[in-house]
C-alpha cells in the first residue's frame, strides 16, 4: 500500500530553523511530485509548492517562494521541507501529497506534521 | 493568481440530503479540478478528480461535474459519515490553489 509517513511534530523559538520529512513507500517515488500543504490553526488548505524527485524540478507557490526550501532525496524515497528562520505565522499542520499518475489530483497524503513557533 | 470560490461556507442539512457545492474559478481551468473531504484532526481524502472523475474506493453518492471555470460536487443521500469540510482545488495553472472550504454540518 502507498504510504507517506511524516516526521513527529516539532516546538520551535523564532528565528530557529527546521526540517521536517515525508518517506515514500510502496511505489515509484522518483516518478511522482510531491507536493507540501499548509493547513494554518483553524484555516484552509494552501500548496505551497511541489517537487519532482527524478530530477528535483521544483515549483513554488509566491507566496512561499524565498521562505522555505522544498527538496527530495530520491535514494532514500524522502522529501523535505525546511525553514531557516521560522516565524510565528509558520505555526500551522503540514502535509506532503503525492499527485496521481496522470495529474489525477492529490491521492495519497501523509499524517500531517504540527510546526508550532512561540 | 487563479482564485477559487466555493459556496456556500457552511451547508446544514439532513441524512439523506441531496446536497451540491458549487466551486467557481476566476478564470478557465479546463476540467482540472479536484474535490477533497476533510475531517477534523485527519488529512484530506481525495473524492473526485479532473472534475468528474471518482477516486476509488469513494462511494458512488459522490459527484462532480462542470468545466472552466464552474463546477459542482453533489451528494446524492448524505450519510453519517459525510459530515465534513470539502475543498476544491485546481491544478490548471501555477500556482495551484484550493477554495476556502464549505462545511457540512448536522441540521
Amino acid at each position: 500500500e502507498v504510504q507517506l509517513v511524516q516526521s513527529g511534530a516539532e516546538v520551535k523559538k523564532p528565528g530557529e530553523s527546521l526540517k521536517i520529512s515525508c518517506k515514500g513507500s510502496a511505489y515509484s517515488f522518483s516518478n511522482s511530485w510531491i507536493a507540501w500543504v499548509r493547513q494554518m490553526p483553524g484555516g484552509g488548505l494552501e500548496w505551497m509548492g511541489s517537487i519532482y524527485p527524478g530530477d528535483s524540478d521544483t515549483k513554488y507557490s509566491p507566496s512561499c517562494q524565498g521562505q522555505v526550501t522544498i527538496s527530495a532525496d530520491k535514494s532514500i524515497s524522502t522529501a523535505y521541507l525546511q525553514w531557516s528562520s521560522l516565524k510565528a505565522s509558520d505555526t500551522a499542520i503540514y502535509y506532503c501529497t503525492r499527485l496521481a499518475t496522470g495529474g489525477s489530483g492529490f491521492d495519497y497524503w501523509g499524517q500531517g506534521t504540527l510546526v508550532t513557533v512561540s | 493568481d487563479i482564485q477559487m470560490t466555493q459556496s456556500p461556507s457552511t451547508l446544514s442539512a439532513s441524512v439523506g440530503d441531496r446536497i451540491t457545492i458549487t466551486c467557481r474559478a476566476s478564470q478557465s481551468i479546463s476540467s482540472w479540478l479536484a474535490w477533497y473531504q476533510q475531517k477534523p484532526g485527519k488529512a484530506p481524502k481525495l473524492l473526485i478528480y479532473k472534475a468528474s472523475g471518482l477516486e476509488s474506493g469513494v462511494p458512488s453518492r459522490f459527484s462532480g461535474s462542470g468545466s472552466a471555470t464552474e463546477f459542482t460536487l453533489t451528494i446524492s443521500s448524505l450519510q453519517p459519515d459525510d459530515f465534513a469540510t470539502y475543498y476544491c482545488q485546481q491544478y490548471n495553472n501555477y500556482p495551484w490553489t484550493f477554495g476556502q472550504g464549505t462545511k457540512v454540518e448536522i441540521k
